[in-house]
Parts: C-alpha cells; structure tokens; sequence
C-alpha cells in the first residue's frame, strides 16, 4: 500500500522559508512518477504547486514567481518543498501526492493522475 | 490563463442521479477532454475518483462515471448517497506553461 506522509514546522514566520518533507513508503520515490505538492487555502480550492521527477527534474507553477524549490533523496525515499519568501497568503494545507500519469498518443497532452495523497499539512504563515 | 470551471454546487436525493460540469479555457493550448476527478470530505485529502476521463481505480464504486462532450468533461453519480456529500474536483493538463489545473470545485449535497 502506498503511503505519503508530510512533515514540517506548522508555524512560519514572514518573509522567512517554508520547508515540508514528504515521505514516501510502499513505492519506489526512483520509479518514474511525478512527485508532486499540491496546496488548498483555508475554505478555498486545490492549488497545483509544481512537481519533481524521479529524475530530478522539476517545475513549478509560474503563479509563485520561482519561489519554489523541490528536491528529492531516493535514499531516505522523500521529496520536499521549499518555498521561500512566505507572506499569509502563503498559509495553507500542503499535500503531497503521486502524480501517476502520463503523455496520450500525441506526445503533446499530458494527462495528469495523482492517486495517491498524503494527509496534508496545515502551514499557517504569521509572526 | 487556464481555467477548469464547475459548478459551485449541486444537489440531489439519496438515490437520484447528479452530473458535475468541468468545461475548459485556455489561451495556451490545455488540453480539457481527458481529466480525472477527485473527491474531497472536509478535513481529508482529495481522493483519486475517475482518470482517464472515465476510468475508475480499484475500489472506487461503479456509481460514479466519467464523460465528455465537446470541451466540456462531466462526472454523474448514480444512486446518490449520503457519503457522497463532499467537494469533487476535476483536474486536468493546463497547456506548456502551468502544466495542471484544478476545477473550481463542487460541493456536493445529499438532501
């Protein structure tokens, strides 16, 4: 059964860096998936954060203005988020989730699968 | 700008048939026919409900089915329940430069 749980400081001040690990159990973190942090804002909808491949490579929404930054360790099998400069609009639950698809017969449209979610995590931004 | 919208709510009585809207926009080429859906019961994570436009993942109950017309997606619910009050989600690839996008969310009731 696969399992993602995340972990970090609840509480960040402003203008310092948010910092969540997800870690990720009954999977291969190295085995071809999409890793990938999705936020939720207090009564509001899914946000799409950015990804990291297995591979290391990654991408994030341009929305938070290169603030992201995403690593993996395969030997610890976790991936993590660092999004820095924090303001209150920042405050949130953070998910991290599996993102298990992949690109249709045309090469060019990816279609996006994530099955697999941790519990999230409350990160609320103030001083 | 890519937008994935869904109606803000939608009701039904236990054993009625309801159907959720996904229709897309998108100025950078996002591609909104094939989108999974997501299910969503206050104070949890999303749940994976329907990929693929219409597949449903192991122990996903056979009342719930996926659709599409046009630039539109849909997902009906057959014999509503009241387990199925929650907010459902659909997502899909968003164009080259966001890459996913999430629906606007339904909150689903069960009168």
């Amino acid at each position: 059964q696969v399992q993602l749980q995340e972990s970090g400081p609840g509480l960040v001040k402003p203008s310092q860096t948010l910092s969540l690990t997800c870690t990720v159990s009954g999977a291969s973190i190295s085995g071809g998936y999409y890793w990938t942090w999705i936020r939720q804002h207090p009564g509001k909808g899914l946000e799409w954060i950015g990804y990291i491949y297995y591979s290391g490579s990654s991408y994030y929404n341009p929305s938070l203005k290169s603030r992201a930054t995403m690593s993996l360790d395969t030997s610890k099998s976790q991936f993590s988020l660092k999004l820095s400069s924090v303001t209150a609009a920042d405050t949130a639950v953070y998910y991290c989730a599996r993102d298990a698809g992949f690109y249709d017969s045309s090469g060019y449209y990816y279609i996006p699968i994530f099955d697999y979610w941790g519990q999230g995590m409350m990160v609320t931004v103030s001083s | 700008q890519s937008v994935l919208t869904q109606p803000a709510s939608v009701s039904g009585s236990p054993g009625q048939s309801i159907t959720i809207s996904c229709t897309g926009t998108s100025s950078d080429g996002g591609n909104y026919n094939v989108v999974s859906w997501y299910q969503q019961h206050p104070g949890k994570a999303p749940k994976l409900m329907i990929y693929e436009g219409s597949k449903r993942p192991s122990g996903v109950s056979n009342r719930f089915s996926g659709s599409k017309s046009g630039n539109t997606a849909s997902l009906t619910i057959s014999g509503l329940e009241a387990e199925d009050e929650a907010e459902y989600y659909c997502c899909s690839y968003a164009g080259s430069s966001i890459l996913r996008v999430f629906g606007t969310g339904t909150k689903v009731t069960v009168l």
